[in-house]
């Protein structure tokens, strides 16, 4: 059974440029979350989702971010017009409905040159 | 919201050493705690969670201590070795899934040979 799947890995944008990031959760889980680790720091929330539902996006910026899950597919992080504030390593983890436990993916590195 | 404090956040000990990192939590509802362990560049991964139902969880070398009252929980490693070294993240949520978790600062842990 694979784990939770996260690409690309690594991802050099430039300023003004929009970054996609992808993450498949591993098979019969249904929920989804993304988080931030900046450099030294630990992971902070932005979004939580279910398929095709966004169920909590407290912690994401109110601009230039989104996040989807499609009924097919994986789910996808966008930030849109990168600014050097945005690097980072970005996380999804997924969890089967009614778990308390959250599998992390290996992450994507942002970097906005 | 949730507010989780992690102390120390570097720990050097000797190998075979006893390691424990602390952490607070805010809000009096959070009855979820995991434990995360994460190298370099790699993802976070669970190793050991406790429920606000028990006041201590063991699993071979770790073991987790909860104490509701005070709003707080430590992990213990025993008998440490040089595999231990990495950062250690506590973190807290709501039980019944689907809820965001909330992490603390990290603890870079550094066994020593």
């Amino acid at each position: 059974n694979a784990g939770v799947m996260q690409n690309p890995r690594h991802l050099v944008r430039r300023r003004g440029q929009e970054a996609r990031l992808r993450c498949s959760p591993m098979k019969g889980h249904s929920h989804v979350y993304w988080y931030r680790q900046l450099p030294e720091e630990g992971l902070k929330f932005m979004v939580y989702l279910q398929k095709e539902n966004i169920i909590d996006e407290s912690g994401m910026p109110k601009e230039r971010f989104s996040a989807e899950f499609p009924k097919e597919g994986p789910s996808i992080l966008r930030i849109q017009q990168v600014v050097r504030g945005d690097s980072a390593a970005y996380f999804c983890a997924s969890s089967p409905g009614s778990s308390d436990e959250q599998f992390f993916g290996p992450g994507t590195r942002l970097t906005v040159l | 919201g949730e507010n989780v404090e992690q102390h120390p956040s570097t720990l050097s000990v000797q190998e075979g050493d006893s390691a424990v990192i602390k952490c607070t939590y805010s809000d009096s509802a959070s009855n979820y705690f995991p434990w995360y362990k994460q190298e370099l560049g790699k993802r976070p991964q669970l190793i050991i969670d406790i429920r606000s139902n028990v006041g201590e969880k063991k699993d071979q070398r770790i073991a987790v201590t909860l104490n509701k009252t005070a709003k707080h929980f430590s992990l213990h490693i025993t008998e440490t070795q040089p595999e231990d070294s990495a950062v250690y993240f506590c973190a807290a949520s709501l039980t019944g899934g689907g809820n965001k978790l909330t992490f603390g600062t990290g603890t870079q842990l550094k066994v020593e040979l």
